[in-house]
């Protein structure tokens, strides 16, 4: 089945600091890829995506690069910043079928914390 | 703001008990996804609605149910709740059946006591 993986968190930078946060995939088919991402006490929001091979997802100073070849979805921000401090998620969005259901599968999430 | 609506925000109740969480989906949104968040398990998938037709089941217990209505606002039944229940409880709704951005509500924090 679809599944995602993301690397362990928490990871903890200093401001200005590069971030890369690693997201592979395993997918049947031809997966959309998604950032999310979660502020304390907020739901989920959108933070980028890529829909198909070496489309280039970014929003916010945050990039992430949709690579079939190393099926991988990895998020990177030059220099971050303490208001980026949350939990991000990578997800897929794929099915297997026409008309198919196409439900997110999430990965366990980062958590980043970003110190001043 | 997502304009996707939950309620209630936070729910307290005891064991045994039965609930019902509702959502309004951003207007024009014919999908509604519903998503369980605990520390254990991370985010899961319970059950997705099109149009008011269940289009995909995901590890949603028989004590759980869902129903997406002619409005398209839906509401998730849990019944007979146990402590292991308590959870962060997203919705979240998108144009399509799937494959574009979803949105997401704010959750119910509902905690089994």
């Amino acid at each position: 089945g679809n599944s995602v993986t993301q690397m362990e968190g928490p990871v903890t930078l200093s401001e200005e600091a590069f971030l890369t946060i690693n997201c592979t995939y395993t997918a049947t088919g031809y997966p959309s890829l998604f950032w999310y991402v979660q502020y304390p006490g907020e739901g989920l929001q959108l933070l980028l995506k890529a829909t198909k091979a070496d489309d280039k997802g970014s929003n916010k100073g945050f990039e992430a690069t949709y690579r079939k070849e190393t099926t991988s979805f990895h998020l990177e921000k030059g220099s971050v910043q303490v208001s980026d401090s949350a939990v991000y998620f990578c997800a897929l969005s794929a099915s297997l079928t026409q008309g198919g259901s196409e439900k997110l599968v999430f990965g366990k999430g980062t958590k980043l914390t970003v110190n001043p | 703001d997502s304009g996707v609506t939950q309620t209630p925000k936070h729910l307290i109740t005891a064991t045994g008990q039965r609930v019902t969480l509702r959502c309004s989906p951003r207007s024009g949104d014919l999908s509604v996804y519903w998503y369980q968040q605990s520390l254990d398990q991370g985010l899961q998938f319970l059950i997705q609605y099109y149009n008011g037709e269940e289009r995909a089941k995901g590890n949603i217990l028989e004590r759980f149910s869902a129903q997406q209505f002619p409005d398209l606002h839906s509401e998730l039944n849990l019944s007979s709740l146990e402590l292991g229940d308590s959870a962060l409880y997203f919705c979240a709704s998108s144009v399509t059946r799937g494959g574009t951005e979803a949105f997401f509500g704010q959750g119910t924090r509902l905690t089994v006591v």
